[in-house]
């Protein structure tokens, strides 16, 4: 069956500190991942997807196919960056979502 | 604006008062789909509408009807609300095709007591 695992429900990370939010997923085919995030009072949105090979807002996540993982990284933590993450995989027209994990960036 | 609109943001009601939230999105999309958000659970999928009049069950569909005779809405119908069904409301569109980003409504926060 296809699942999207976060196994952290949390994040807590000192400003400046690397980030790391994991996301493993289980999926028969090629799998297609996108990270969402969600900021304080405001709507999911998209981060990035992993077929753009793009960083945003300084955030990066590599397919691992081996590991079947697509962990979301950042070198460098800003306070701004305190949000919800979920980490998504399309099967077909829907998307099967993780359980989300809060990132607390402390100053 | 590109937007997906749900109303009303905040709602409570009481129990057996059926209630329905709208969702209304203005980029032409194909497919819109119904999640409720809960703590540790994260996203789980309502229902979900590939077309005007094409509906399907999602993950947790008991308790909850939807519609879509039109296609830019897709409104979440609660015919007799329980207090298992507080939660947060979000409505997704996304245009047909593969590498889409699905648009979020607001959220829909609803209280059942």
């Amino acid at each position: 069956a296809q699942r999207v695992t976060q196994p952290e429900k949390l994040l807590s990370v000192f400003k400046g500190a690397p980030v790391e939010l994991k996301c493993n997923y289980s999926y028969s085919g090629s799998p297609e991942l996108f990270w969402y995030v969600q900021y304080s009072r405001q709507r999911l949105q998209l981060l990035l997807r992993h077929i753009s090979r793009e960083s945003i807002k300084g955030f990066t996540a590599d397919l691992n196919k081996g590991e079947t993982s697509f962990h979301l990284k950042k070198p460098f933590a800003q306070e701004e960056d305190s949000a919800m993450y979920y980490c998504a995989l399309r099967r077909g027209y829907q998307l099967i979502w993780g359980a989300g994990t809060k990132l607390i960036i402390k100053p | 604006e590109a937007q997906v609109t749900q109303n009303p943001r905040y709602l409570i009601t009481v129990t057996g008062k059926k209630l329905t939230v709208t969702c209304s999105q203005n980029m032409n999309h194909e497919y819109m789909s119904w999640y409720r958000q809960d703590p540790g659970l994260g996203l789980r999928q309502i229902y979900y509408s590939m077309n005007v009049e094409v509906t399907d069950k999602g993950d947790v569909p008991e308790g909850y009807k939807v519609s879509r005779k039109e296609k830019r809405n897709f409104p979440l119908i609660l015919e007799s609300p329980s207090p298992n069904q507080t939660s947060l409301y979000f409505c997704i569109s996304r245009a047909a095709g593969g590498d889409t980003e699905a648009f979020f409504g607001q959220g829909t926060r609803l209280t059942v007591v």
